[in-house]
């Protein structure tokens, strides 16, 4: 079966950093575009981050951009978000998301993590 | 940014009743050398992630019941749910994938009248 699971979320005060993994089973993560999004409590969908299969091409949304980076591990079958210089508006539910390609529809969600940014 | 604009924020419908969610982009997100429109749906039920319903604005994902449809083009697509059935009642986001930031629509909350 086909599952994505992001981890790594947890309450940090603003200005610090931290980094969430997202780990495939079932299928080869480098055979994939992948992407974040997150969801802020009562709020909407935001897409934050993708990276292409290889690694090479990266997009930021504009609120993470310069902030957040996206990256693959040296493992098959893991993918990073750095998140540095954290605000209270980035406080969500982040999730890790597949899809075929960069320009592809999101086709699997793992279950999100929480990330929580408050003094 | 391509901004994507749903209608409404909430519908309640009856069991058994159709549902219509609008959504429309700022620009188009035709690609003309495919003549695909890049527009996405997604259902958002809470405590899980979100599950995509349909891509390429009308084509239906594998599992997802064909009371599900997707229409529209260039800015203006649509989501029909059929014969409304009580699990359906959720969150659904149109997204488009035709340039980044891959933006999402802001949500309509479908309930039960």
């Amino acid at each position: 079966q086909v599952h994505l699971v992001a981890s790594g979320g947890g309450v940090v005060q603003p200005g610090r950093s931290l980094r969430l993994s997202c780990a495939a089973s079932g299928f080869a993560l480098d055979a994939y575009a992948l992407h974040w999004v997150r969801q802020a409590p009562g709020k909407g969908l935001e897409w934050v981050a993708v990276v292409s299969n290889d690694g090479n091409i990266k997009y930021y949304g504009d609120s993470v951009q310069g902030r957040f980076s996206i990256s693959r591990g040296n493992s098959r079958n893991t993918m990073y978000l750095q998140m540095n210089s954290l605000r209270p508006a980035d406080t969500a539910v982040y999730y890790c998301v597949r899809a075929l390609g960069i320009t592809n529809w999101l086709d699997i969600w793992g279950q999100g993590t929480l990330v929580v940014v408050s003094s | 940014d391509i901004v994507m604009t749903q209608s409404p924020d909430a519908l309640a419908v009856s069991l058994g009743e159709r549902a219509t969610i609008n959504c429309k982009s700022s620009q188009s997100i035709l690609y003309s050398i495919n003549d695909k429109n890049y527009l996405a749906w997604y259902q958002h039920k809470p405590g899980q992630p979100p599950k995509l319903l349909i891509y390429w604005a009308s084509t239906r994902e594998s599992g997802v019941p064909d009371r599900f449809s997707g229409s529209g083009s260039g800015t203006d697509f649509t989501l029909t749910i059929n014969s409304l059935q009580a699990e359906d009642v959720a969150v659904y986001y149109c997204q488009q994938y035709h340039a980044t930031p891959f933006t999402f629509g802001q949500g309509t909350k479908l309930e039960i009248k």
